[in-house]
């Protein structure tokens, strides 16, 4: 059993709908909780992270934490073509003295214009 | 400020051969970590190194080595190349090795026939 699970999609949704992504974990040592964004191609890009349960907002995307559900979502609203890109959730704890990120698989977006 | 770079940004090699992926932070940075990322998966953790000495390591063979210079740069060598080594190899700064933010450059793309 992988220690991050990613609802694998793809997604398709259109332009302005909102959209839900989701992980699980098993690990309870994880502690941070990060979203990257994946362009074709290009290396993963920060869109959000957080600490505790409960909700993180930052503009257009709201990312959603429940420890006790070991359950992480990022919610997107208003969504446009540009979202479209591939979504990963990670996950973060201290291995010794290093810090190592654990990711999902993806779920890749496509937002119709 | 220049973000990660990474060199060279694509590679073909065939199997049994050695190959070196270069890397430079973020100016400032001090530690940087090594990702593979295979075509549809999440990227998996290989290496990180601070301040010149390897902190941490993840599941990979010895056949994967790496080194950061003075300077904070880093090298990954593998050896004996493989055509399962066939990935997006990305590499990740942060300011010390505890830091949760990673920043990665656009990764380079082996292709071992």
């Amino acid at each position: 059993q992988k220690e991050v699970e990613q609802d694998p999609g793809p997604l398709s949704v259109p332009e302005g709908a909102i959209v839900s992504l989701n992980c699980t974990y098993s690990n309870s040592a994880f502690q941070y909780f990060m979203w990257y964004r994946q362009y074709s191609r290009k290396g993963p890009e920060l869109l959000m992270y957080t600490y505790s349960s409960g909700n993180k907002e930052d503009g257009r995307f709201t990312a959603q934490v429940d420890k006790s559900s070991k359950y992480i979502s990022l919610f997107i609203r208003d969504s446009q073509p540009s979202d479209s890109a591939t979504y990963l959730c990670a996950m973060s704890r201290l291995s010794g003295s290093a810090r190592q990120l654990t990711f999902g698989s993806g779920t890749q977006l496509t937002v119709l214009p | 400020d220049a973000g990660v770079t990474q060199s060279p940004t694509h590679l073909i090699k065939t199997r049994g051969q050695h190959v070196t992926l270069r890397c430079s932070p973020i100016s400032g940075h001090k530690s940087v970590s090594w990702y593979q990322q295979v075509l549809g998966q999440g990227p998996q953790f290989i290496f990180q190194y601070y301040e010149k000495e390897e902190r941490g390591r993840g599941n990979f063979p010895d056949r994967f080595s790496a080194r950061q210079f003075p300077n904070y740069s880093s090298e990954l060598n593998v050896n004996a190349l493989l055509l399962g080594d066939s990935a997006l190899y990305l590499c990740a700064s942060t300011s010390t090795a505890a830091n949760e933010k990673l920043f990665f450059g656009s990764g380079t793309q082996l292709s071992v026939l």
